[in-house]
Protein backbone atom coordinates (compact mmCIF):
# COMPACT_ATOMS: atom_id res chain seq x y z
CA UNK A 1 0.00 0.00 0.00
CA UNK A 2 1.16 3.48 -0.73
CA UNK A 3 1.98 5.58 2.21
CA UNK A 4 2.88 9.35 2.43
CA UNK A 5 4.73 11.32 4.66
CA UNK A 6 5.31 14.85 5.76
CA UNK A 7 7.69 14.78 8.22
CA UNK A 8 7.46 19.08 9.77
CA UNK A 9 3.84 19.31 11.68
CA UNK A 10 4.47 22.57 11.51
CA UNK A 11 6.32 25.35 10.00
CA UNK A 12 6.57 28.91 9.72
CA UNK A 13 7.62 31.60 7.57
CA UNK A 14 8.17 35.17 7.14
CA UNK A 15 6.06 37.42 4.95
CA UNK A 16 7.62 37.53 1.66
CA UNK A 17 10.15 34.90 2.23
CA UNK A 18 10.03 31.10 0.61
CA UNK A 19 9.64 28.20 2.84
CA UNK A 20 9.51 24.18 1.14
CA UNK A 21 7.20 21.69 2.62
CA UNK A 22 8.53 18.33 2.19
CA UNK A 23 6.48 15.04 1.37
CA UNK A 24 7.88 11.71 0.50
CA UNK A 25 5.88 8.45 -0.16
CA UNK A 26 6.37 5.06 -0.71
CA UNK A 27 4.90 3.15 -3.96
CA UNK A 28 6.25 0.59 -6.39
CA UNK A 29 4.36 1.76 -9.35
CA UNK A 30 5.63 4.17 -12.09
CA UNK A 31 2.83 6.13 -13.16
CA UNK A 32 0.62 8.08 -10.39
CA UNK A 33 -0.45 11.97 -9.19
CA UNK A 34 0.53 13.99 -7.07
CA UNK A 35 -1.08 17.08 -5.38
CA UNK A 36 -0.99 19.45 -2.28
CA UNK A 37 -4.02 20.53 -0.92
CA UNK A 38 -4.22 23.24 1.77
CA UNK A 39 -6.91 23.74 3.83
CA UNK A 40 -7.49 27.35 5.45
CA UNK A 41 -8.46 27.69 8.76
CA UNK A 42 -12.36 27.27 9.16
CA UNK A 43 -12.79 27.11 5.14
CA UNK A 44 -12.65 24.49 2.54
CA UNK A 45 -9.96 22.17 1.29
CA UNK A 46 -8.37 23.51 -2.49
CA UNK A 47 -6.16 22.25 -4.77
CA UNK A 48 -2.58 23.74 -4.60
CA UNK A 49 -0.42 22.01 -7.31
CA UNK A 50 -0.62 18.66 -9.32
CA UNK A 51 2.22 16.29 -10.80
CA UNK A 52 1.55 13.82 -13.09
CA UNK A 53 4.72 11.22 -12.43
CA UNK A 54 5.63 11.02 -15.95
CA UNK A 55 6.21 14.52 -16.33
CA UNK A 56 10.02 15.47 -15.97
CA UNK A 57 8.93 18.87 -15.30
CA UNK A 58 7.91 20.50 -12.14
CA UNK A 59 4.65 21.62 -11.48
CA UNK A 60 4.52 25.85 -10.96
CA UNK A 61 1.03 27.60 -9.89
CA UNK A 62 2.17 30.95 -9.84
CA UNK A 63 4.26 31.20 -6.55
CA UNK A 64 3.65 27.57 -6.06
CA UNK A 65 5.88 25.34 -7.21
CA UNK A 66 7.02 21.87 -6.56
CA UNK A 67 10.30 20.00 -6.57
CA UNK A 68 9.75 16.58 -7.82
CA UNK A 69 12.16 14.13 -7.24
CA UNK A 70 11.14 10.37 -8.27
CA UNK A 71 13.85 8.35 -7.70
CA UNK A 72 13.53 9.50 -4.56
CA UNK A 73 9.87 9.75 -4.23
CA UNK A 74 10.14 13.05 -3.10
CA UNK A 75 7.39 15.92 -4.09
CA UNK A 76 7.94 19.27 -2.11
CA UNK A 77 6.49 22.43 -2.09
CA UNK A 78 7.97 25.44 -2.28
CA UNK A 79 5.69 29.25 -2.16
CA UNK A 80 7.68 32.08 -2.85
CA UNK A 81 6.77 35.45 -1.57
CA UNK A 82 5.05 34.00 1.36
CA UNK A 83 1.56 36.00 2.05
CA UNK A 84 -0.59 36.33 5.19
CA UNK A 85 -3.13 34.02 3.30
CA UNK A 86 -1.37 31.29 2.63
CA UNK A 87 -1.55 30.01 6.34
CA UNK A 88 -2.97 27.18 6.44
CA UNK A 89 -2.81 23.14 6.94
CA UNK A 90 -0.97 21.67 3.90
CA UNK A 91 -2.04 18.21 2.66
CA UNK A 92 0.57 15.61 0.42
CA UNK A 93 -1.50 13.32 -1.62
CA UNK A 94 -0.78 10.51 -3.88
CA UNK A 95 -3.30 8.86 -5.89
CA UNK A 96 -2.44 5.58 -8.38
CA UNK A 97 -3.40 5.73 -11.77
CA UNK A 98 -6.16 2.73 -11.37
CA UNK A 99 -7.57 4.60 -8.36
CA UNK A 100 -9.75 6.88 -7.27
CA UNK A 101 -9.29 7.46 -3.62
CA UNK A 102 -6.09 9.86 -2.95
CA UNK A 103 -3.59 8.84 0.12
CA UNK A 104 -3.08 11.46 2.49
CA UNK A 105 -0.04 12.64 4.56
CA UNK A 106 -0.43 13.85 7.86
CA UNK A 107 -0.56 17.43 6.92
CA UNK A 108 1.80 20.61 7.57
CA UNK A 109 0.64 23.66 9.30
CA UNK A 110 1.87 26.82 8.10
CA UNK A 111 2.47 30.02 9.80
CA UNK A 112 3.11 33.02 8.13
CA UNK A 113 4.12 35.70 10.23
CA UNK A 114 3.65 39.14 9.77
CA UNK B 1 -17.15 26.53 -10.29
CA UNK B 2 -17.41 23.38 -9.14
CA UNK B 3 -19.44 23.13 -5.84
CA UNK B 4 -19.66 20.22 -3.04
CA UNK B 5 -22.25 21.16 -0.29
CA UNK B 6 -22.40 19.55 2.80
CA UNK B 7 -25.46 19.61 5.01
CA UNK B 8 -24.45 20.75 8.41
CA UNK B 9 -20.83 22.68 9.33
CA UNK B 10 -21.62 21.40 13.04
CA UNK B 11 -23.49 19.03 14.47
CA UNK B 12 -24.10 17.66 18.23
CA UNK B 13 -25.26 14.75 19.24
CA UNK B 14 -25.64 11.86 21.85
CA UNK B 15 -23.99 8.42 21.92
CA UNK B 16 -26.39 5.93 20.42
CA UNK B 17 -27.77 8.34 18.12
CA UNK B 18 -28.32 7.54 14.64
CA UNK B 19 -26.60 10.76 12.59
CA UNK B 20 -26.96 11.54 8.52
CA UNK B 21 -24.10 13.52 6.87
CA UNK B 22 -25.25 15.05 3.65
CA UNK B 23 -22.88 16.08 0.47
CA UNK B 24 -23.96 17.44 -2.74
CA UNK B 25 -21.99 17.87 -5.83
CA UNK B 26 -23.80 20.28 -8.77
CA UNK B 27 -20.62 19.14 -11.34
CA UNK B 28 -22.62 15.61 -12.19
CA UNK B 29 -19.42 13.84 -10.69
CA UNK B 30 -19.13 10.13 -11.10
CA UNK B 31 -17.38 9.64 -7.57
CA UNK B 32 -17.53 10.92 -4.33
CA UNK B 33 -15.85 10.61 -1.32
CA UNK B 34 -15.87 10.44 2.44
CA UNK B 35 -12.90 10.71 4.61
CA UNK B 36 -12.67 11.87 8.41
CA UNK B 37 -10.11 14.70 9.59
CA UNK B 38 -8.19 14.19 12.94
CA UNK B 39 -5.44 16.30 14.42
CA UNK B 40 -2.12 14.61 13.89
CA UNK B 41 -3.56 11.39 11.77
CA UNK B 42 -4.62 13.51 7.99
CA UNK B 43 -7.51 12.85 6.11
CA UNK B 44 -8.35 9.08 6.24
CA UNK B 45 -11.10 7.64 3.55
CA UNK B 46 -14.06 5.92 5.25
CA UNK B 47 -16.12 4.69 1.90
CA UNK B 48 -16.37 6.33 -1.67
CA UNK B 49 -18.52 5.74 -4.49
CA UNK B 50 -18.17 5.46 -7.95
CA UNK B 51 -21.30 5.35 -9.35
CA UNK B 52 -25.04 5.51 -8.19
CA UNK B 53 -25.78 2.94 -5.79
CA UNK B 54 -22.42 1.61 -5.88
CA UNK B 55 -19.46 1.79 -2.80
CA UNK B 56 -16.27 0.97 -1.91
CA UNK B 57 -14.31 0.70 1.49
CA UNK B 58 -11.86 2.93 2.38
CA UNK B 59 -9.57 2.26 5.23
CA UNK B 60 -12.08 3.21 8.07
CA UNK B 61 -15.53 1.71 7.39
CA UNK B 62 -16.19 0.20 10.60
CA UNK B 63 -18.95 2.39 12.20
CA UNK B 64 -20.22 3.76 8.89
CA UNK B 65 -22.69 3.37 6.26
CA UNK B 66 -22.96 5.59 3.11
CA UNK B 67 -25.91 5.57 0.66
CA UNK B 68 -26.04 6.98 -2.75
CA UNK B 69 -29.36 7.42 -4.23
CA UNK B 70 -28.85 9.67 -6.76
CA UNK B 71 -25.62 11.01 -8.60
CA UNK B 72 -25.38 14.47 -6.80
CA UNK B 73 -25.86 13.11 -2.96
CA UNK B 74 -23.66 10.92 -1.01
CA UNK B 75 -24.78 10.49 2.45
CA UNK B 76 -22.75 9.66 5.47
CA UNK B 77 -24.66 7.54 8.15
CA UNK B 78 -23.76 6.50 11.66
CA UNK B 79 -25.90 4.21 12.78
CA UNK B 80 -25.36 4.59 16.43
CA UNK B 81 -22.99 7.52 17.13
CA UNK B 82 -19.39 6.54 19.72
CA UNK B 83 -17.56 9.25 21.13
CA UNK B 84 -14.82 8.10 19.48
CA UNK B 85 -16.44 9.27 16.18
CA UNK B 86 -16.49 13.11 17.32
CA UNK B 87 -14.28 14.79 14.22
CA UNK B 88 -14.30 16.60 10.63
CA UNK B 89 -16.04 15.06 7.71
CA UNK B 90 -15.15 15.70 4.66
CA UNK B 91 -16.71 14.94 1.19
CA UNK B 92 -15.17 15.04 -1.91
CA UNK B 93 -16.11 14.43 -5.27
CA UNK B 94 -14.24 14.07 -8.86
CA UNK B 95 -15.45 13.45 -12.70
CA UNK B 96 -13.17 10.74 -13.46
CA UNK B 97 -9.86 8.99 -12.22
CA UNK B 98 -7.03 11.48 -12.63
CA UNK B 99 -9.22 13.93 -12.10
CA UNK B 100 -8.80 16.68 -9.32
CA UNK B 101 -11.13 16.39 -6.41
CA UNK B 102 -13.02 19.21 -4.95
CA UNK B 103 -14.20 19.20 -1.56
CA UNK B 104 -17.07 20.35 0.78
CA UNK B 105 -16.70 22.97 3.68
CA UNK B 106 -16.58 20.12 6.46
CA UNK B 107 -19.15 19.35 9.07
CA UNK B 108 -17.39 19.15 12.52
CA UNK B 109 -19.28 16.56 14.75
CA UNK B 110 -19.31 16.22 18.48
CA UNK B 111 -20.51 13.38 19.76
CA UNK B 112 -21.39 13.76 23.52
Amino acid sequence: AQTVTQSQPEMSVQEAETVTLSCTYDTSESDYYLFWYKQPPSRQMILVIRQEAYKQQNATENRFSVNFQKAAKSFSLKISDSQLGDAAMYFCAYRSLGSTPLVFGKGTRLSVIA
Amino acid sequence: DVKVTQSSRYLVKRTGEKVFLECVQDMDHENMFWYRQDPGLGLRLIYFSYDVKMKEKGDIPEGYSVSREKKERFSLILESASTNQTSMYLCASNRALGETQYFGPGTRLLVL
